[in-house]
């Protein structure tokens, strides 16, 4: 079974303009969360989204926002990109909506010049 | 709110030796306790979890860990470590019924020969 994918791997952008990341989850996942990595700030929780419905939203500006489609696939968006939004950000998915755990995907590296 | 702090930024051990990586919860409810491991440019693959069904909690690649609530402690052991061993450890607790996860601040283990 193919694990969580994430694209793209590596993306560069500068500031001010938005970006699209997508995570694709394990075949039947129907949760996925968002997280954000930073060297400073660590592992951080961004949102998730179960059944096309996000449940959960971690303590980020509205500028981050995300979607989950039909599939179970998932999309989130960062518009009006700054320097501190440099950062590993990392896609899980897990079962259903309970205490199962998280697979976490490879990650989309950003680098915001 | 939930947290977890990991005690030590960096542990070094030699191989063979015994692993002994800390991290302490803040919970007013009963957890739900994870470990995780990051290798390098990689995502988080999940080691072990505390679900309440048993205190000892035996994972992957030997490693294992014991809930404490006396002690709110999660620490993570290996009798004997190896030199693939070397990477990022992060314990995280879940609480709430969602899939958000509240890491710790990592520790990155170093195995010298």
């Amino acid at each position: 079974k193919a694990g969580v994918t994430q694209t793209p791997r590596y993306l560069i952008k500068t500031r001010g303009q938005q970006v699209t990341l997508s995570c694709s989850p394990i075949s039947g996942h129907r949760s996925v969360s968002w997280y954000q990595q930073t060297p400073g700030q660590g592992l951080q929780f961004l949102f998730e989204y179960f059944s096309e419905t996000q449940r959960n939203k971690g303590n980020f500006p509205g500028r981050f926002s995300g979607r989950q489609f039909s599939n179970s696939r998932s999309e989130m968006n960062v518009s009006t990109l700054e320097l501190g939004d440099s950062a590993l950000y990392l896609c899980a998915s897990s079962l259903q909506a309970d205490y199962n755990e998280q697979f976490f995907g490879p990650g989309t590296r950003l680098t915001v010049l | 709110a939930q947290s977890v702090t990991q005690l030590g930024s960096h542990v070094s051990v030699s191989e063979g030796a015994l692993v002994l990586l800390r991290c302490n919860y803040s919970s007013s409810v009963p957890p739900y306790l994870f470990w995780y491991v990051q290798y390098p440019n990689q995502g988080l693959q999940l080691l072990l979890k505390y679900t309440s069904a048993a205190t000892l909690v035996k994972g992957i690649n030997g490693f294992e860990a014991e809930f404490k609530k006396s002690e709110t402690s999660f620490h993570l052991t290996k009798p004997s470590a190896h030199m693939s061993d070397a990477a990022e450890y992060f314990c995280a607790v879940s609480q709430g019924g969602f899939q958000k996860l509240v890491f710790g601040t990592g520790t990155r283990l170093l195995v010298s020969p």
